[in-house]
């Protein structure tokens, strides 16, 4: 049973496109993330969201249209690929709070070409 | 905003040695995450600490977090391949549910 579970593993596209990458959860969190992590590794929280609801925004362009039809998922649409949105997106959850641990997804590596 | 701060930034070790992570705080942590991620895979969660002083162990790994809670150290016991990946340590920002991470440690244990 995957905890967290993203799809797609891989992104190739190119210049332009819209893209969307999904993320599931089945541990019952009320909270998701997505987190960003760049060629040099440094992982960044994007956005965070509890019952739906946005509660984080990491001043992320808004060509990122994070969006949650249910707690247990949160997917991350982007509009007009850039070459530097080329990274791995992690998607995680956790409980409520800070103090809870967060689980994350296997990520997502998306390349633009 | 609280900035996290890990040393080595890579390091190589021969396998059946020990080594020593550390991970430094620009603020008081309210808690302070390890993490695991090998290549092309999520991230582990190995252990978590909260109060000063205190330290926990998983099988050869252990993690402690100094009295003042500003700074934590990994340590690995008689390394093995297995232990290779990067090691990511992470905090909640006081009141704010996120993790902030510092940049990571890759670690590569050699034969």
């Amino acid at each position: 049973d995957t905890a967290v579970s993203q799809t797609p593993k891989y992104l190739v596209t190119q210049m332009g496109n819209d893209k969307s990458i999904k993320c599931e959860q089945n541990l019952g969190h009320d909270t998701m993330y997505w987190y960003k992590q760049d060629s040099k590794k440094f992982l960044k929280i994007m956005f965070s969201y509890n019952n739906k609801e946005l509660i984080i925004n990491e001043t992320v362009p808004n060509r990122f249209s994070p969006k949650s039809p249910d707690k247990a998922h949160l997917n991350l649409h982007i509009n007009s690929l850039e070459l530097g949105d080329s990274a791995v997106y992690f998607c995680a959850s956790s409980q409520a709070g800070p103090g809870a641990e967060a689980f994350f997804g296997q990520g997502t590596r998306l390349t633009v070409v | 905003s609280q900035e996290l701060e890990q040393s080595p930034q890579s390091l190589i070790v021969q396998e059946g040695k020990n080594l020593t992570i550390n991970c430094t705080s620009s603020k008081t942590l309210y808690g302070l995450y390890w993490y695991k991620q090998k290549y092309g895979e999520g991230l582990i969660f190995l252990m978590m600490l909260q109060k000063g002083g205190e330290e926990k162990s998983h099988e050869k790994i252990t993690a402690k977090l100094d009295e003042k809670k500003q700074q934590s150290s990994l340590h690995i016991t008689a390394s093995q391949p297995s232990h290779a990946g990067i090691y990511l340590c992470g905090a909640h920002p006081s009141g704010a549910q996120k993790l902030v991470f510092g940049q990571g440690t890759r670690l590569t244990i050699n034969p």
